[in-house]
């Protein structure tokens, strides 16, 4: 089985601008969470989306935005960025949260400048 | 609030020796406990689990982890360690009154000393 897969693997872009990155789980499973991970906040809950609506959701500014494809293809999207918006940002899937286990992807790692 | 800490932040530890990566979680409701791995430059990976059942929970790569209700604590060991185990550990607690929510710790750097 393929595992969870992130596009684009790194990425630069300037402060104002907007991006959009996205993460395929693997298959047959329905939910995808996102994570931030910076050196000095650890790893940050964005969301968790299960059959394409958004269940669980941190603490983060209404700048980031997520959603899910009927196919469990899961996108986030970062208006405005900022300096630190600067992270890892982590995609994990599982077959439906909870106690099952999250598979993670190797991350997007975003840069502004 | 729930809450999930890993009580060092790194622990530097010499080649063959034993080594604890210490986890406590403030939480009254019935939980799953978690504990994930990070190498450099990669994402998490599953080192093992504990859903229900006996409390000590065997991983992969040899290590262990004692599931202590009473203490609230999901201690992970390893009785010898190899240079291959440095790395970011991360334990993670699922709540069953927060839509199992995963709860994370702030991790803890592993460092192993030849």
């Amino acid at each position: 089985k393929a595992g969870v897969t992130q596009t684009p693997r790194y990425l630069i872009k300037t402060r104002g601008q907007q991006v959009t990155l996205s993460c395929s789980p693997i298959s047959g499973h329905r939910s995808v969470s996102w994570y931030q991970q910076t050196p000095g906040q650890g790893l940050q809950f964005l969301f968790e989306y299960f059959s394409e609506t958004q269940r669980n959701k941190g603490n983060f500014p209404g700048r980031f935005s997520g959603r899910q494809f009927s196919n469990s293809r899961s996108e986030m999207n970062v208006s405005t960025l900022e300096l630190g918006d600067s992270a890892l940002y982590l995609c994990a899937s599982s077959l439906s949260g909870g106690g099952y286990e999250q598979y993670f992807g190797p991350g997007t790692r975003l840069t502004v400048t | 609030a729930q809450s999930v800490t890993q009580l060092d932040s790194q622990v530097p530890v010499f080649e063959e020796a034993p080594v604890e990566l210490r986890c406590n979680y403030s939480s009254s409701v019935s939980v799953y406990l978690f504990w994930y791995v990070q190498y450099p430059n990669q994402g998490l990976q599953l080192l093992l689990k504990y859903l229900s059942g006996s409390t000590l929970v065997k991983g992969i790569n040899g290590f262990e982890a004692e599931f202590n209700k009473s203490q609230t604590s999901f201690h992970l060991r390893k009785p010898s360690v190899h240079i291959s185990d440095t790395a970011e550990y991360f334990c993670a607690v699922s709540l069953s009154d927060s839509n199992y929510q995963l709860i994370w710790g702030a991790g803890t750097k592993l460092i192993i000393k030849p």
